[in-house]
Formats: C-alpha cells, structure tokens, sequence
C-alpha cells in the first residue's frame, strides 16, 4: 500500500495549459504540503495544510491554487503553465506540523514531473 | 545566501570507503536538524534526525556542531547501495516552524565496487 500516492506520476504539456497533480495519503495524517523540486535539486515548500486550513503559502504565483477537500487530499492546480513551472513537484505529509528530532516525519509521494514544452 | 548550504558533489569513493559529508546553516536559531536520503529520480526519505550529542545508526554516524553552525554525516564502510543524493535538513524556530523546513540541494554520492 502506497501511503502518500500521486497522479500523474509524468506529465508533459504545451505552455498555456491548465493542468492539476492529485495527491492522497492514507496514513492519518493531518498536514499536507506540496514541495518543488527543480533542474538544481533544490526542494522548496510550496504550500501547506492542516486539517484542510491552508497554513503555509510561500512566494509562489497565484497560478497555483492548492485545494484539500479533506485531510487526506490536497490538490494542485497550475493555470497557464510556464516554461518554468517545469519541475518534480513532491507531495508530502506529517502528523503535526512541528518537527523535532525523532519525531514527526515527514513521508514524500513519489513525485510528478511536469514538463513544459 | 541559502538557508541551508552544501557540497554537491559528487563524492566517488570505492566499496568500504569512509565518507563525510558537512552542512552548513545559516540560522543560529536553528533547532531540528535531518539527514534525508534522495535515490535518482525516487522521493527523499527520512535516513536519520541528528540530535545534539550527536548520534549513530548503523554505519552512519550524524554529529551537530552549534558553534560553527554545521551538521555533518559520516558513512562507514560504504556500500554499492549507500549511492544516493544526501540531502540536509534545517528547521529554524522550532516553536513556530509551521512545517517549514529548509532542505539543502543534496550530496552526490557514488560508491563503485
């Protein structure tokens, strides 16, 4: 059993598009977050929700809308994709949302790579 | 500068080698600190937290040292399947973090028999 699944696990698309990566957890979890991994390997936050309230929003255009319809699911939608937008987007998730050492790990999906043509 | 800094590598050494990889962090605030394991094209995963005095698992030994603001990972007698991206983790805050934590671009490691 897969704990945090994404879909599509590859997508390639044309600039302009509108496209959505689902992410679902099953393990209890009660905060999501959705990272970007780009061409230099840097992993950074994107957004973040806990118990479906948004409580993370970094820098990120508003292109991106993140949509939990429960604590088990977070969305992302990009409207209008860039060249840019190309990346591994991870999605990822915790119990709680304070990490000390030994506790609270945090568990990736297995990431979808967008690309954009 | 990053949050979070390190080497990127690649680090090339035989099977059995001895291998050290630093981190270092920018905020002396800083309070949690992770080695996290990243496989080509695979998603990270959690290899061990680092604690203050420092700790071992196995052939991988994590050490924190606040004064100079880095973590460092130590990998005995490599193995073929230690090869991975090595990736350091910083929380800065700890009561406030939110979840927020910094993740550096990752250590290249090949180990070759």
């Amino acid at each position: 059993d897969t704990a945090v699944s994404q879909t599509p696990k590859y997508l390639v698309t044309q600039m302009g598009n509108d496209k959505s990566i689902k992410c679902e957890q099953n393990l209890g979890h009660d905060t999501m977050y959705w990272y970007k991994q780009d061409s230099k390997k840097f992993l950074k936050i994107m957004f973040s929700y806990n118990n479906k309230e948004l409580i993370i929003n970094e820098t990120v255009p508003n292109r991106f809308s993140p949509k939990s319809p429960d604590k088990a699911h977070l969305n992302l939608h990009i409207n209008s994709l860039e060249l840019g937008d190309s990346a591994v987007y991870f999605c990822a998730s915790s119990q709680g949302r304070i990490f000390v050492a030994g506790a609270n790990v945090l568990t990736f999906g297995a990431g979808s790579r967008l690309t954009v043509l | 500068r990053k949050e979070v800094e390190q080497d990127p590598g690649p680090f090339n050494v035989p099977e059995g080698a001895t291998v050290a990889f630093n981190c270092t962090y920018s905020n002396s605030a800083s309070q949690s600190f992770f080695w996290y394991r990243q496989d080509c094209r695979k998603e990270p995963k959690l290899l061990m937290s680092v604690y203050s005095s420092g700790n071992e698992d196995g052939r991988f030994t994590a050490q924190l040292n606040r004064a100079s603001q880095y973590i460092s990972l130590l990998i005995r007698d490599s193995k073929l399947s230690d090869s991975a991206t090595y990736l350091c983790v910083v929380i800065f805050d700890r009561g406030s973090t939110l979840g927020r934590l910094y993740f550096g671009r990752g250590t290249q490691l090949t180990v070759w028999p």
